[in-house]
C-alpha cells in the first residue's frame, strides 16, 4: 500500500516568506508526527497529533512554526517569517496509534521522504 | 529526559568486514530503542527496535542490536557487510505515552563501504 508522503519534496524560498510544508500519511493512521532533521544532526521532533488535535507541541521552536491536522488525515506544517536557520528536511511519520503504552503494543512510525526546505 | 549518544559520526569498513555502530541512550525507565536507516534522498527505514523481552534483537538487511542496561547500550551489528549498506545509521529512544510520545534520535554515524 501507499507510504506516507509529503509535498513538495523541494521549497526554496526567500527570508520572510511564508511556507506550507504537506504531508498525508498512511490510510487509517492516527498519530502523526513532524519532525525537522538539521544538516549533520538526527531528527528532532516538533509536534504530535492524535486525531486532530496536537497531544505534544513541545518541539515547535517558536511561534512562527505552527501545524493543523483539521480532518485527522492530511497535516500542514506552517512556517511564518521564514529564517535563514529554518533550512532543514522536514520529515512527517505517521502510525497506527500513539507510540505505545505502558504494558502495551508498540506501534511503529512510518517516515515519509520528507521537504527539503532552503531559505535564501 | 532522554537523549541518545552516537559516538562516531563517520565509520569506513571494507565489504565483507563485520561492523558495530555504538548508541548509548539516557532515560530514567525501560526504553523503546531502534536503529534507522537514510540513504540519500529517502526516508528513514526502520532496521529493528528493542521493546522488552530478549535482549538481542534481530533485524532486516541482516542487522542485529543487543540491548545492555548495565551500560545503557543499544549497540548495532552485522557480520558482514554489503557494499549496499552505506547509508547513514541513526539510533533513537521512545518514551511510553505520558511522557511525550516521540522518538529522540542520536546525530547519526554515516557508514562508508570501501571495496
Amino acid at each position: 500500500g501507499a507510504g506516507v508522503s509529503q509535498t513538495p519534496s523541494n521549497k526554496v524560498t526567500e527570508k520572510g516568506k511564508y511556507v506550507e510544508l504537506r504531508c498525508d500519511p498512511i490510510s487509517g493512521h492516527t498519530a502523526l508526527y513532524w519532525y525537522r532533521q538539521s544538516l549533520g544532526q538526527g531528527p528532532e521532533f516538533l509536534i504530535y497529533f492524535q486525531g486532530t488535535g496536537a497531544a505534544d507541541d513541545s518541539g515547535l521552536p517558536n511561534d512562527r512554526f505552527f501545524a493543523v491536522r483539521p480532518e485527522g488525515s492530511v497535516s500542514t506544517l506552517k512556517i511564518q517569517r521564514t529564517e535563514r536557520g529554518d533550512s532543514a528536511v522536514y520529515l512527517c511519520a505517521s502510525s497506527p496509534n500513539r507510540l505505545g503504552t505502558a504494558g502495551g503494543p508498540y506501534n511503529e512510525q512510518f517516515f515519509g521522504p520528507g521537504t527539503r526546505l532552503t531559505v535564501l | 529526559a532522554q537523549s541518545v549518544t552516537q559516538p562516531d559520526i563517520h565509520i569506513t569498513v571494507s565489504e565483507g568486514a563485520s561492523l558495530e555502530l555504538r548508541c548509548n541512550y539516557s532515560y530514567g525507565a525501560t526504553p523503546y530503542l531502534f536503529w534507522y536507516v537514510q540513504s540519500p534522498g529517502q526516508g528513514l527505514q526502520l532496521l529493528l527496535k528493542y521493546f522488552s523481552g530478549d535482549t538481542l534483537v534481530q533485524g532486516i538487511k541482516g542487522f542485529e542490536a543487543e540491548f545492555k542496561r548495565s551500560q545503557s547500550s543499544f549497540n548495532l551489528r552485522k557480520p558482514s557487510v554489503h557494499w549496499s549498506d552505506a547509508a547513514e545509521y541513526f539510533c533513537a529512544v521512545g518514551a511510553e505515552w505520558e511522557y511525550g510520545n516521540k522518538l529522540v534520535f542520536g546525530a547519526g554515524t554515516i557508514l562508508r563501504v570501501k571495496s
